[in-house]
């Protein structure tokens, strides 16, 4: 597609819930990074991808959280048991080279709120 | 280390007028320097960037100014337009040891062009 697109894009979820957020990047774009943006402050680093490979998983909060891309292509970013902490935007990007110093193209996020 | 600093939180200014928003860092690491512009309901989009060999970059309205030493950088809106008004990203970005690029932001700045 002509941009990178997220599904669903609110999800109210209740507490001790499980949720699965979907990010389709842009064709042939080898990065794919995870971001949580809280309301009102700037995007936080969750993960990131490389084709299939998940090369750094140092920003995922807690062993709740979980991403995988397991075509290099489509990802999912799962978080079990959701907490009310886990409420934020959660934002897709990708980049077309394997280090993504060309900048990101973003989704426009799923919002997640858990009640 | 990995902190981006940036102000101010909010900003106004009249229609025509200049717009300026600063960012400091710390990790010398970090060798490029993306600016993204957010609205609501919309992921940051990728305004204007810039690496640190180079003191100043200008794209139409939009000029980064970098200053190495200092380890700051800002970018400067002139003419501000009321459709400049969104939410402003400094960036910073480097190779992580894993292989995989990070990108932190900074909180971001509100800007308000009043017509």
């Amino acid at each position: 597609g002509a941009g990178v697109s997220q599904s669903p894009r609110y999800k109210v979820a209740k507490r001790g819930q499980d949720v699965a957020l979907r990010c389709d990047p842009i064709s042939g774009h080898v990065s794919l990074f995870w971001y949580q943006q809280a309301l009102g402050q700037g995007p936080e680093f969750l993960t990131y991808f490389q084709n299939e490979a998940q090369l750094d998983k140092s920003g995922l909060p807690s062993d709740r959280f979980f991403a995988e891309r397991p075509e290099g292509s489509v990802s999912t970013l799962k978080i079990q048991r959701t907490q009310q902490e886990d409420s934020a935007v959660y934002l897709c990007a990708s980049s077309f080279g394997q280090t993504g110093s060309y900048g990101y193209t973003f989704g426009s996020g799923t919002r997640l709120t858990v009640v | 280390q990995q902190q981006v600093k940036q102000s101010p939180q909010s900003l106004i200014v009249q229609k025509g007028g200049i717009s300026i928003i600063n960012c400091a860092y710390e990790n010398t690491a970090f060798d490029y320097f993306p600016w993204y512009q957010q609205f609501p309901g919309k992921g940051p989009a990728l305004l204007i960037a810039i690496r640190p060999d180079v003191s100043e970059k200008k794209e139409g309205r939009f000029t980064i100014s970098f200053n190495k030493s200092a380890k700051q950088f800002s970018l400067h809106i002139m003419d501000s337009q009321p459709g400049d008004s969104a939410t402003y990203f400094c960036a910073a970005s480097f190779l992580g040891n894993t292989g995989g690029f990070k990108t932190i932001f900074g909180a971001g700045t509100r800007l308000f062009v009043k017509a």
